[in-house]
This record gives structure tokens, C-alpha cells and sequence, in this order.
């Protein structure tokens, strides 16, 4: 079950700048648990995009930034480009379920 | 390169069993946790099942007391043990590895998934 939630949907033009975000609850996201974001291409495997709240793996490009301020978190996406159409889901740890949670995922569309 | 490769899945009856397998290669599988993940057609993600490097187990709610998790170092290779399955654990399941070496714990590799498909 999804305790994260989040926009089904955004878009935006090319070069445009889009934010998803990802609200939890005090058990989750508000008991300190670090976020984490995946990006899912399409019939692929997810990839992690960001990692506790801000990191970016490497090859991953600046253009993804990601943020964390008392139970939710935020992906941005700056300079938007074709190639980041995709589904993309937040992920955290919840105390209360004693379980890894992941976001309900939002689609990212480029107009 | 990391690669985790998953097979086992297909088409089983309500109330089935079914074991699930992950091959591992590319790292020390012995030093890293490593867990389950499925997918829904359609849905979004939902954790499973993890197994530590000690052996411990952990489940969501949703499959405790039906699935088991187990892992094999010498093989390099993780299981999934489904049993009692209902038409609800009908998904793609994804192994990935558990990280935790840079300092925040997140999934960092997952395999490409081995679709069960629950019906009569």
C-alpha cells in the first residue's frame, strides 16, 4: 500500500521547470527518515534518481534536485527534456509499519 | 557491473505456490541486503519482503505468514517462497539491493522483473 502520496500527474514544456511532490506523515517522512526518488522509463526497471533527500548518484544530471522539509519532500526537475517523460516515485521508511513505503508515483509528461 | 537477474515467475492458481529467484552478480552479495519489490500492471510500487546479511527477514503486512525470503551467498542468489497466493499478488517482482555506503539507505540496482500472474 502507498502511505506516500503524490500528483498522478505533471507536465511541462521543454526547458520548463516541474516540481513533484511527496507528502508523508510522522511516522514516515516527519520521524526523520530520509527520502528517496526513483525514475521509472517506460517497461523498465526503476532507477534511483536521488538518494537521502538531495544526492544525486553519479550520471545522474543536475538538472534533478531533490529537497526535504518536515513530513514531505520534493523532486524538481529543471530544463526539461523528452527524455525525462517517465513515472516517478518517492520512497521512505515508516516506523509504525516497520516496512519500506513508497509514493503513490506521478507521470511526468512533456507537452 | 552489477546485475541482478530474476526468474521463476508465470501463471499459478489461487492458492498456489511459487518460488521466486534472483541471481546476483557483479558485487560481494554476501555484504549487502537485499529485498523484493512488486509492481501491479499498472500501479505503483509495493516493498515485500527484505533479507539482511545475518539472515534476518523482514515483511509487509500484506504478505507475512504466506511469503518467505531466503538467500543463498554461495550461489549469489536470492528466493522469494510464495504460497497461499490470491489474485491481489498478481505483479512484476523486482529483487534490488539494499545500500547503505553512502551514509543514506535506498535501493541502489534492481533487476528487470519476473511477472506472476494469480488466476484460475
Amino acid at each position: 500500500q502507498s502511505v506516500l502520496t503524490q500528483p498522478p500527474s505533471v507536465s511541462g514544456a521543454p526547458g520548463q521547470r516541474v516540481t513533484i511532490s511527496c507528502t508523508g506523515i510522522s511516522s514516515n517522512i516527519g520521524a526523520g527518515y530520509d527520502v528517496h526518488w526513483y525514475q521509472q522509463l517506460p517497461g523498465t526497471a526503476p532507477k534511483v534518481l536521488i538518494y537521502g533527500n538531495s544526492n544525486r548518484p553519479s550520471g545522474v544530471p543536475d538538472r534533478f534536485a531533490g529537497s526535504k522539509s518536515g513530513t514531505s519532500a520534493s523532486l524538481a526537475i529543471t530544463g526539461l527534456q523528452a527524455e525525462d517523460e517517465a513515472d516517478y516515485y518517492c520512497q521512505s521508511y515508516d516506523s509504525s509499519l516497520s516496512g519500506y513505503v513508497f509514493g503513490t508515483g506521478t507521470k511526468v509528461t512533456v507537452l | 557491473e552489477v546485475q541482478l537477474v530474476e526468474s521463476g515467475g508465470g501463471l499459478v492458481q489461487p492458492g498456489g505456490s511459487l518460488r521466486l529467484s534472483c541471481a546476483a552478480s557483479g558485487f560481494t552479495f554476501s555484504s549487502y541486503d537485499m529485498h523484493w519489490v512488486r509492481q501491479a500492471t499498472g500501479k505503483g510500487l509495493e516493498w515485500v519482503s527484505a533479507i539482511g546479511t545475518a539472515g534476518d527477514t523482514y515483511y509487509s503486512g500484506s504478505v507475512k505468514g504466506r511469503f518467505t525470503i531466503s538467500r543463498e551467498n554461495a550461489k549469489n542468489s536470492l528466493y522469494l517462497q510464495m504460497s497461499s497466493l490470491r489474485a491481489g499478488d498478481t505483479a512484476v517482482y523486482y529483487c534490488a539491493r539494499g545500500n547503505s555506503g553512502s551514509g543514506s539507505y535506498h535501493f541502489d540496482y534492481w533487476g528487470q522483473g519476473t511477472l506472476v500472474t494469480v488466476s484460475s
